[in-house]
């Protein structure tokens, strides 16, 4: 089964809103990741956050960490159409060396 | 971009036929990785290499195999393909493999009729 469930499965907001979208995970993290795809293209890696850190910035994208509760939240502030895309949250379990993957959040942004 | 191609990008074959598809590197990465994509699944780990001729399964590796004879490929194989492999394929590469991101392929498109 998979490591991380991700909530909710689809969004859809108006364009400069917030987004925000979640994941929940199972066993014991190295890090988690999140990834985007546009459609019908490769996955393309957000950011990495490492289970001794609980909040992570990149430009408009704020990540949460909270291992005592296995979950972590991605945020895109003041969203674009150009966001519109579907995002994955990956875990490294402690001692793994691969990414297990969430189903993804389909994010729609609306102009 | 990182230097990763996935060939053939879009492919239909019969049941029963074997297919191999090729991930190809040139970023000199230790891990290589094949993934299949499909609706309500995400993406689910079919095998992963840790170094030439180093690999193990994933969570999906029944009917599939993979070589890796070299660093810089990382073949998947599907023995006798079935109707339930129909499904998109995707290549990752990592330096380390736990601690720094993934880079991904464009994917393969594999329909098997």
């Amino acid at each position: 089964s998979q490591q991380g469930e991700e909530d909710p499965q689809a969004l859809s907001i108006q364009e400069g809103e917030n987004a925000t979208m979640n994941c929940s995970y199972k066993t014991s993290i190295n890090n988690l990741q999140w990834y985007r795809q546009n459609s019908g293209r490769g996955l393309v890696h957000l950011i990495l956050i490492r289970s001794n850190e609980r909040e992570k910035h990149s430009g408009r994208l704020r990540v949460t960490l909270d291992t005592s509760k296995k979950s972590s939240s991605l945020l895109i502030t003041a969203s674009r159409a150009a966001d519109t895309a579907s995002y994955f949250c990956a875990t490294v379990g402690k001692g793994a060396q691969k990414l297990v993957f969430g189903q993804g959040t389909r994010l729609t942004i609306n102009p | 971009d990182a230097g990763i191609t996935q060939s053939p990008r879009h492919k239909v074959t019969e049941t029963g036929t074997p297919v191999t598809l090729r991930c190809h590197q040139t970023e000199n990465h230790r891990y290589m990785y094949w993934y299949r994509q499909d609706p309500g699944h995400g993406l689910r780990l079919i095998h992963y290499s840790y170094g030439v001729k180093d690999t193990d399964k994933g969570e999906v590796s029944d009917g599939y195999s993979v070589s890796r004879s070299k660093t810089e490929d990382f073949l998947l194989t599907l023995e006798s393909a079935t109707s339930s492999q129909t499904s998109v394929y995707f290549c990752a590469i990592s330096p380390t493999g736990q601690d720094t991101e993934a880079f991904f392929g464009q994917g393969t498109r594999l329909t098997v009729v």
